[in-house]
């Protein structure tokens, strides 16, 4: 099984300011062949189902604000809110779908 | 309006059983592979099971292989999760899940660009 690992656990950021966070797979998720990473991100706010923000590491899905961007390749990836917004306070999380899906244990973004 | 929408969680005691249902609306279910997906309180997501267009090919998480079946009935746009053997540790909300269908390339992959509301299933004695 591919294990995803996530940094930090939590991170507090000021309205506006830039929030990174980093997913680490056990084993590269890059399909060599097809030149493709997978590695979705999600967001998921309390009493909600998670949210497709971003897929083959950097697509970010149909409606997802622009704010949003992932990149990275092979083992290890990161997710960038540009400019955070009071709305985007949730948990969020990788998962890679090269092997059975296997999700990370969560970054919660708050703000500071 | 696309959605899904999950029923037929509740409270059983260890052992026992339950059937998940999931309605699809808006879409045809029969185009996507679909998943169902759990999450135990304050834990991250984790996938259980998934099944393809057809119901030809079925895949499960260790965990729950030879206690969960997934199904489908692409007629009534439904899919299905009957849990057997229930433990302690299978306490969580369960989430009906449409898997990515690329359509250049006409393949299915496991990110999840739908996802229902959820229904809770708690197992306790």
């Amino acid at each position: 099984d591919i294990v995803m690992t996530q940094s930090p656990d939590s991170l507090a950021v000021s309205l506006g300011e830039r929030a990174t966070i980093n997913c680490k797979s056990s084993q590269s998720v890059l399909y060599s062949s097809k030149n493709k990473n997978y590695l979705a991100w999600y967001q998921q706010k309390p009493g909600q189902p998670p949210k497709l923000l971003i897929y083959w590491a950097s697509t970010r899905e149909s409606g997802v604000p622009d704010r949003f961007s992932g990149s990275g390749s092979g083992t290890d990836f990161t997710l960038t809110i540009s400019s955070l917004q009071a709305e985007d306070v949730a948990v969020y999380y990788c998962q890679q779908y090269y092997g059975s899906p296997r999700f990370g244990q969560g970054t919660k973004v708050e703000i500071k | 309006e696309v959605q899904l929408v999950e029923s037929g969680g509740g409270f059983v005691q260890p052992g026992g059983s339950l059937r998940l249902s999931c309605a699809a609306s808006g879409f045809a279910l029969s185009a996507y592979y679909m998943s169902w997906v759990r999450q135990a309180p304050g834990t991250g997501p984790e996938w259980v099971a998934n099944i393809k267009q057809d119901g030809s090919e079925r895949y499960y998480v260790d965990s729950v292989k030879g206690r969960f079946t997934i199904s489908r009935d692409n007629a009534k746009n439904s899919l299905y999760l009957q849990m057997n053997s229930l433990r302690d540790e299978d306490t969580a909300v369960y989430y009906c899940a449409r898997d990515l269908y690329d359509i250049l390339t006409g393949s299915s992959h496991d990110a999840f660009d739908l996802w229902g509301q959820g229904t809770m299933v708690t197992v306790s004695s």
